[in-house]
């Protein structure tokens, strides 16, 4: 298994500029998550879904948006890029059921706006 | 609602020495408790969890965090620093409502002086 992968692993954009991080699992997981890192700071949810077609907000959702038409697949969307969203995104995913259940997380994809 | 607090933002040890990485959490209801390490531009893995069935968890590479209700702590230690534990180091709590999301502390950067 691959585990959760994400694409691209870099970008710089442009004030304004849109862009869609992708995020991807095979391992059957119902559970997604977006987070974002900021420097010196804990991860932070900016969305999530429990199934496909099922999404909701998390703690930092204003300015993005999320989709899930696949169980494999849960992409991000910045429609206009602000320097505020310059971070770290990390995708992640988990086993519906248990509370105690591992998030196994992606490798990250590192976006700077200007 | 849910919060994590890991004390010291950074934490130099010397190579050999215990590792000692704080964390204390605040939940309304019995907590799942989580350690990640993040090693240099990678995302995060998972160290240990607590899942109430032991209250001294054994995670990886010799890590253990011992989980003390009466004080809500849950403090990661490894008796003996390796250079390659040079990372940082995680705390999170997952709620128990839907989607189970993670509450991250701010994280501790460990390092390792030879």
């Amino acid at each position: 298994n691959a585990g959760v992968t994400q694409t691209p692993k870099f970008r710089i954009l442009k004030i304004g500029q849109s862009m869609t991080l992708q995020c991807a699992q095979d391992m059957n997981h119902n559970y997604m998550y977006w987070y974002r890192q900021d420097p010196g700071m804990g991860l932070k949810l900016i969305y999530y879904s429990v199934g496909a077609g099922i999404t909701d907000k998390g703690e930092v959702p204003n300015g993005y948006n999320v989709s899930r038409s696949t169980t494999e697949d849960f992409p991000l969307r910045l429609e206009l890029a602000a320097p505020s969203q310059t971070s770290v995104y990390f995708c992640a995913s988990r086993v519906a059921g248990k509370t105690v259940n591992t998030q196994y997380f992606g490798p990250g994809t590192r976006l700077t706006v200007l | 609602a849910q919060s994590v607090t890991q004390l010291g933002s950074h934490v130099s040890v010397s190579e050999g020495a215990l590792v000692l990485l704080r964390c204390n959490y605040s939940s309304s209801v019995p907590p799942y408790l989580f350690w990640y390490v993040q090693y240099p531009n990678q995302g995060l893995q998972l160290l240990l969890k607590y899942t109430s069935a032991a209250t001294l968890v054994k995670g990886i590479n010799d890590f253990e965090a011992e989980f003390k209700k009466s004080e809500t702590s849950f403090h990661l230690t490894k008796p003996s620093a390796h250079m390659s534990d040079a990372a940082e180091y995680f705390c999170a709590v997952s709620s128990q409502n839907a989607g189970n999301m993670l509450t991250f502390g701010g994280g501790t950067r460990l390092m390792v002086k030879p």
